[in-house]
């Protein structure tokens, strides 16, 4: 059974930074393509980074809202994705869910609060 | 970016009637387009993937058809539990892009 579980959300000051953690099974994790989504108070979903296999560079994608202050990570030897955040913004609150697109489509992580107030 | 315009919004129905959920791509997605199904408190829960293909244990009343532009999930014989949130996804090229929901309610 494919599990993802996100942990580390918390309630963060604007400006500071937060990691991520999801951790994965279920699946072979050093194939996959991993991402990030996030979920605004508003409901709207918003594709967040992605991060390729070893044999595709480790490589990276962001949206443009995030780009520069967020950093996907993975490490394959614990089946973990990472979501470094930083100089976050109040707009970054939302639920943070961990995907993973596998042959019958996303699949998702309970997803991890992340609250940006001062 | 590939935007997805999911219609409508809301709608109300009654428990045993057929429900359509639409979303249109700004440009052709192929097939690689999802249907989330998220209630209040949960994660999305998913319903279809390739446009048409039923995710296991989903029940046979939610059908996705589209290709291209276009698609379409409908409920037939919409029951109580039924009652959510469903979101289009399209998730063929970066970023993925979402519907914005459609809030199915009771009459």
């Amino acid at each position: 059974e494919v599990q993802l579980v996100e942990t580390g959300g918390s309630l963060v000051q604007p400006g500071k930074s937060l990691k991520l953690t999801c951790a994965t099974s279920g699946f072979t994790f050093s194939n996959a393509w991993m991402h990030w989504v996030r979920q605004s108070p508003e409901k709207q979903l918003e594709w967040v980074a992605q991060i390729k296999a070893k044999s595709n560079n480790y490589a990276t994608y962001y949206a443009e809202s995030v780009k520069g202050r967020f950093t996907i990570s993975r490490d394959d030897s614990k089946s973990s994705v990472y979501l470094q955040m930083n100089s976050l913004k109040e707009e970054d609150t939302a639920i943070y869910y961990c995907t993973w697109r596998g042959p019958l489509g996303p699949y998702w992580g309970q997803g991890v609060m992340v609250t940006v107030s001062s | 970016d590939t935007v997805m315009t999911q219609s409508p919004a809301s709608m109300s129905t009654s428990v045993g009637e057929r429900v359509t959920v639409n979303c249109k791509a700004s440009q052709s997605v192929g097939t690689v387009v999802a249907w989330f199904q998220q209630k209040p408190g949960q994660s999305p829960k998913r319903l279809i993937y390739l446009a048409t293909n039923r995710h296991t244990g989903v029940p046979d009343r939610f059908t996705g058809s589209g290709f291209g532009r276009d698609f379409t999930l409908t409920i037939s014989n919409v029951e109580a539990e039924d009652l959510a949130v469903y979101y289009c996804l399209q998730y063929g090229s970066i970023p993925y892009t979402f519907g914005a929901g459609t809030k199915l309610e009771l009459k």
